[in-house]
């Protein structure tokens, strides 16, 4: 199974920009870079993905290093609403069925 | 209009017993997942089922038994409820094959064995 590393928490401060890194230095060619979050009390949410460009939604944006071995969720204006379990997630190609969650990083957002 | 909806949202039972959790989501996928979160938050996936065929099986006792009468419902039986199934326990649907595929969760069932 891809695995993945990540810091256990960080903090940040409202409206102020947070950069979540993620390393992934076993990553196939294949594994799609999928990010989710879990809000308290919730089941985990699609945040964003990429392959091997860099990606802007409307929730964040993802930077993928040029070696892929690595990767960051940019949220550009932190808000309380954003304080979450953040996972980053390897997933093979598409219809392998196989999820693998880390240990994610804890957001803390502070006003 | 709750796209995956699981049932009940808390659970508490004694040991021994034999409960069920129910899926459905109204996505139109076509895969559907079990997944437990114990008291530490980590997030295993124990079931995954495609097309109503059983895909994933992570080494999960045999007492739960995950049923998929149909594409939008995958529904988990646990037999024999023991201390350690103590747990929140998710659904989630994707649809598989697509390049944008991504996975949709429930909000979960908190399941407590006394």
């Amino acid at each position: 199974d891809a695995k993945t590393t990540q810091p256990n928490s960080m903090e940040s401060n409202e409206e102020e920009p947070v950069h979540l890194p993620c390393n992934h230095s076993t990553i196939s060619g294949t594994d799609y870079i999928h990010w989710y979050r879990q809000l308290p009390s919730q089941g985990p949410e699609y945040v964003i993905h990429g392959l091997t460009s860099n990606v802007n939604n409307r929730m964040a944006s993802l930077a993928i290093a040029e070696d892929r071995k690595s990767s960051t969720l940019i949220l550009h204006r932190a808000t309380l609403r954003d304080a979450a379990v953040y996972y980053c997630i390897l997933r093979d190609v598409p219809g392998t069925y196989k999820y693998i969650f880390g240990t994610g990083t804890r957001l803390k957002v502070l006003a | 209009d709750t796209a995956v909806s699981q049932t009940p949202k808390y659970l508490v039972t004694q040991m021994g017993n034999d409960k069920s959790i129910k899926c459905e989501q109204n996505l139109g996928h076509d895969t559907m997942y079990w997944y437990k979160q114990d008291s530490k938050k980590f997030l295993k996936i124990m079931f995954s089922y495609n097309n109503k065929e059983l895909i994933i099986n992570e080494t999960v006792p045999n007492r739960f038994s995950p049923k998929s009468p149909d594409k939008a419902h995958l529904n988990l039986h646990i037999n024999s409820l023991e201390l350690g199934d103590s747990a929140v326990y998710f659904c989630a649907s994707s649809q598989a094959g697509a390049t944008n595929e991504k996975l949709f969760f429930g909000s979960g069932t908190q399941l407590s064995v006394l």
